[in-house]
């Protein structure tokens, strides 16, 4: 089955510098890779997703990139806010076959004021 | 855009006493819906798939009896924790998919969770 691993388990920032989070998956069928945010006591909102056909996308301060030859994807997030702060879980699936999503460890981001 | 509403959102229940949570898709159909269970500071763990219809399938090293999924309708799936105990105390997240795969996320919904307490 597939294999996520996420780095860096915390991460904190300044208010205003950038964030990135890294991802490692290891099945290489594996299409869809979304990323999400989820706040204490609440579900994951998804917040940004990139499909294999696709290096980059952007969504104002967030990015996201992958790299289907070496198996990894990120999450960028610049001038970071107050707001940002949460746990971010990335995830990678094969949806066209209804397959589950498997999740990475989880990121607690926390930005300092 | 697409909601799953999970109910309820906290509980607390005696030991050995059995609780239901729902997991409702609002504004579509939903042919299949996940179960994760979720611990403090830990990822999301797939326990079981639910297809509306038939019967759940679970993952390995998870008890099929003691955690009971219903998929009676496209709009409701159903965990039933019985008998729970303290070690069954955790947050448990459902996730539907929309049968159209409409909109982002391949059609992909989580609920806001449940957070529950054994004791």
């Amino acid at each position: 089955g597939e294999n996520v691993e996420q780095h860096p388990s915390t991460l904190s920032v300044q208010e205003g510098d950038s964030a990135v989070i890294k991802c490692t998956y290891s099945d290489s069928a594996s299409n869809y890779f979304p990323w999400y945010k989820q706040e204490l006591g609440k579900g994951p909102q998804l917040i940004i997703d990139i499909r294999s056909n696709v290096g980059e996308k952007k969504d104002q301060r967030i990015a996201v990139t992958l790299n289907k030859t070496a198996k990894h994807f990120s999450l960028h997030i610049t001038e970071t806010q107050p707001e940002d702060s949460a746990v971010y879980f990335c995830a990678a699936s094969r949806p066209d076959t209804g397959n589950q999503f498997y999740f990475g460890t989880g990121t607690s981001l926390t930005v300092i004021p | 855009g697409a909601v799953v509403s999970q109910h309820p959102s906290r509980v607390i229940c005696k030991s050995g006493t059995s609780v239901k949570i729902e997991c409702r898709s609002l504004d579509f159909q939903a042919t299949t819906m996940f179960w994760y269970r979720q611990f403090p500071k830990q990822s999301l763990m797939l326990m079981a798939t639910s297809n509306e219809g038939s019967k759940a399938t679970y993952e390995q090293g998870v008890e099929k009896d003691k955690f009971l999924i219903n998929h009676a309708s496209l709009t409701l799936s159903t965990l039933t924790v019985t008998s729970a105990h303290p070690e069954d105390s955790s947050f448990y997240i459902c996730s539907a998919r929309d049968v159209g795969g409409r909109g982002g996320n391949y059609g992909y919904t989580f609920g806001s969770g449940t957070r529950l307490t054994v004791v």
